[in-house]
């Protein structure tokens, strides 16, 4: 089966990088997916990496290393608005279960 | 254009209740798929539903139930409802359900037992 592994909390200064880590443990594998969730909103889609390497989108940019099992979300020139769950997900091992989730990582960003 | 719409946004049911809840995929969308998320945690895979047929069941009791109908819209039933059903249920639409594809969420109902 899958399974996912990401801090539980991160706290940033306004301004500042910040890395989010992910580790995956998976039965093949088909991509790997970052979302942004602030809270009581839908998770919105930032990244989706199938191949080795850092993808830039933006303040935002997000690497794979297929293996060693791992990716980080990485997060520049920090805004308040930042401030939000990153959750890392793959899709499940039978093809038929859409996506397997973290269990989320939630970032503060202080002043 | 829309994006993904549920509807009710939030609800408090009673234990032992039933309670329906709906969502409407993005327009040219015809996969559909339910979570569920407790505070604190991830989105929870539900169900799957790709041209009106079940794709994929996640570890859910039968309790919980699905449909999708011909305009492409989806149904999540859920039965004699227990206070850890409280959650947000979260409906994703792609436009397969191909791995890799990117899923767009709606905002989700709030569902409260009591």
């Amino acid at each position: 089966g899958q399974n996912i592994d990401q801090p539980t909390e991160m706290t940033a200064t306004e301004g500042a990088i910040v890395q989010i880590n992910c580790t995956y443990q998976t039965s093949g594998f088909n991509g790997l997916f970052w979302y942004q969730q602030h809270a009581g909103e839908a998770p919105t889609f930032l990244s989706y990496n199938v191949l080795d390497g850092l993808e830039e989108k933006g303040r935002f940019s997000s690497f794979l290393s297929r293996s060693k099992g791992y990716s980080y979300l990485l997060l520049k020139e920090l805004q308040m608005k930042d401030s939000a769950s990153y959750l890392c997900a793959v899709p499940g091992a039978s093809g038929n279960t859409p996506l397997v989730f973290g269990k989320g990582t939630r970032l503060s960003v202080i002043a | 254009d829309a994006g993904v719409t549920q509807s009710p946004t939030h609800l408090i049911k009673t234990r032992g209740q039933h309670v329906t809840l709906r969502c409407s995929p993005i327009s040219g969308h015809k996969s559909v798929s339910w979570y569920q998320q407790v505070l604190g945690q991830g989105p929870q895979f539900i169900f799957q539903y790709y041209e009106k047929e079940e794709r994929g069941r996640g570890n859910f009791p039968d309790r919980f139930s699905a449909r999708q109908f011909p305009n492409y819209s989806s149904e999540l039933n859920v039965n004699a409802l227990l206070l850890g059903d409280s959650a947000l249920y979260l409906c994703a639409s792609n436009h397969s359900p191909t791995t890799g594809t990117e899923a767009f969420f709606g905002q989700g109902t709030r569902l409260t037992v009591v």
